[in-house]
């Protein structure tokens, strides 16, 4: 059984640029969410993804995008990069299923927007 | 909405001590109640959880309770150890979904 894996592990991007995050989903599980992490603080939700379909999205603008591809592996994008976006992204995935509740995290990618 | 409110660091012990993180939570429903660690440059890892009013979660020697009546879910462990040190999130997830809402961290240092 293979954990969650996000590629790159660091990212260091220039204002107004464009970014793209990949997470490779547990094995098994057909449910990835992403969130952000700024220095200090809790992972804050981002967009959930369940069979390829957004599934939920928390208070970010419309700048964050994101994919699921048929084998549950997910992309984040992030359009025209400011400073604030400088956190640790972190992916995790999970079944949906009310049984089973338990979200797997990956290392998370660190992004620096200078 | 959803929210979590644990206590602020750090928290700084000596080995051996006793350590309590509080943890209060609010929420509609019947929410899932989780306690992750964070270790220096990782990810999120699952410490314990507890999924209905009067559950207790346990592992590595941490325990948390859930306590509807006080809507808290405060970690507990009766020994730490040095490599207990890292960040401690406490989570919950709402019903309905499997987003997670977190609190802002207690980051504990134990010390020799």
């Amino acid at each position: 059984e293979t954990g969650v894996t996000q590629s790159p592990t660091h990212l260091i991007k220039t204002r107004g640029q464009q970014v793209t995050l990949r997470c490779s989903s547990q094995s098994g599980h057909n449910t990835v969410s992403w969130y952000q992490q700024a220095l200090g603080q809790g992972p804050q939700f981002i967009f959930q993804y369940y069979r390829e379909e957004e599934n939920g999205r928390g208070n970010f603008p419309p700048r964050f995008s994101g994919l699921q591809f048929p084998n549950y592996s997910s992309e984040l994008n992030v359009n025209a990069l400011e400073l604030d976006d400088s956190a640790l992204y972190l992916c995790a995935s999970s079944g949906l299923d009310r049984l089973n509740t338990e979200a797997f995290f990956g290392q998370g990618t660190r992004l620096t927007v200078v | 909405g959803d929210s979590v409110t644990q206590m602020e660091g750090p928290v700084t012990l000596s080995e051996e001590a006793f350590l309590t993180i509080n943890c209060t939570y609010t929420a509609t429903g019947y929410p899932s109640l989780f306690w992750y660690v964070q270790y220096p440059g990782e990810g999120l890892q699952l410490l314990l959880k507890a999924t209905k009013a009067d559950d207790k979660g346990s592992n590595k020697g941490f325990e948390a309770t859930y306590r509807k009546e006080t809507t808290s879910f405060h970690l507990e462990k009766g020994s730490v150890q040095v490599s207990d040190s890292a960040v401690y999130f406490c989570a919950l997830r709402g019903g309905g979904g499997n987003k997670l809402t977190f609190g802002t961290g207690t980051q504990l240092k134990v010390e020799l």
